[in-house]
C-alpha cells in the first residue's frame, strides 16, 4: 500500500492555466506538507497543515492556493501558470508533536510539472 | 546566505570507498538534524535521524552533528553503487512548527 501518493506524476501545460495536483496518505498522520524541488535539487517548504489549519505559509506567489479538506488528503491549486513554476512538487506527511517537532517525513513520488 | 549550506558535488567514488557528506547550517534554533537519501525521480526518504551532538550509527552509516560549529556528516562505510543517489540534509525545529530546512543536495555516484 502506497504511504503517501500524488496525481498526477507528471502534467505538461501551457502558460496561462489553471492546475491542480492532489495528494493523499494513509499514515494517519496529523501533519502534510507542500515542497517544490527546482532543477537543482534544491528542496523547499511551501506550506503546511496540521490537522486541516495552515500552519507554514512560505514567500509563495498567491497564485498558489493549498487545500486540505480532511487530514488525508491536501491538494495544490495553481493558477496562471508560470515557466517559472515548472518543478517536482512532492506532498509530505509526519506527526507533529505538542512541541511543534516533527517526527519522519514521509514523501510522495511527486509531480513533474513542465509549464511550456 | 543560505541557511543551510550543502556541496552540490556531483560525487564519484569506486564501489568500497568511505564517502563523507556535510552540511553547515547558520540557524542556532535547529535543534534535530536529518539526512535524506532521494533516488532519481524519486521522493527523498529517511535515513538518519538525530537530535543531540555526537554519533548516531545505523548500519553502514554514521550521522555526526557538531552544533558548537554547527556542522554535519554524513560517512557511508563500504559504499555499494546502491548507494548512488542525491542526499539531502534538513534541519528542523526552527521558528516554524515542523519545517524542515533542506541543504541542496549532494549527487553521489559509486561505481563498480
Amino acid at each position: 500500500d502506497t504511504a503517501v501518493s500524488q496525481t498526477p506524476k507528471y502534467l505538461v501545460t501551457q502558460m496561462g492555466n489553471d492546475k491542480s495536483i492532489k495528494c493523499e496518505q494513509n499514515l494517519g498522520h496529523d501533519t502534510m506538507y507542500w515542497y517544490k524541488q527546482d532543477s537543482k535539487k534544491f528542496l523547499k517548504i511551501m506550506f503546511s497543515y496540521n490537522n486541516k489549519e495552515l500552519i507554514i505559509n512560505e514567500t509563495v506567489p498567491n497564485r498558489f492556493s493549498p487545500k486540505s479538506p480532511d487530514k488525508a488528503h491536501l491538494n495544490l491549486h495553481i493558477n496562471s501558470l508560470e515557466l517559472g513554476d515548472s518543478a517536482v512538487y512532492f506532498c509530505a506527511s509526519s506527526h507533529l508533536s505538542l512541541r511543534g517537532l516533527t517526527d519522519t517525513q514521509y514523501f510522495g513520488p511527486g509531480t513533474r510539472l513542465t509549464v511550456l | 546566505q543560505k541557511e543551510v549550506e550543502q556541496d552540490p558535488g556531483p560525487l564519484s567514488v569506486p564501489e568500497g570507498a568511505i564517502v563523507s557528506l556535510n552540511c553547515t547550517y547558520s540557524n542556532s534554533a535547529f535543534q534535530y538534524f536529518m539526512w535524506y537519501r532521494q533516488y532519481s525521480r524519486k521522493g527523498p526518504e529517511l535515513l538518519m535521524y538525530t537530535y543531540s551532538s555526537g554519533n548516531k550509527e545505523d548500519g553502514r552509516f554514521t550521522a555526526q552533528v557538531d552544533k558548537s560549529s554547527k556542522y554535519i556528516s554524513l560517512f557511508i562505510r563500504d559504499s555499494q553503487p546502491s548507494d548512488s543517489a542525491t542526499y539531502l540534509c534538513a534541519e528542523g525545529g526552527g521558528t516554524s512548527y515542523g519545517k524542515l530546512t533542506f541543504g541542496q543536495g549532494t549527487i553521489l555516484t559509486v561505481h563498480p
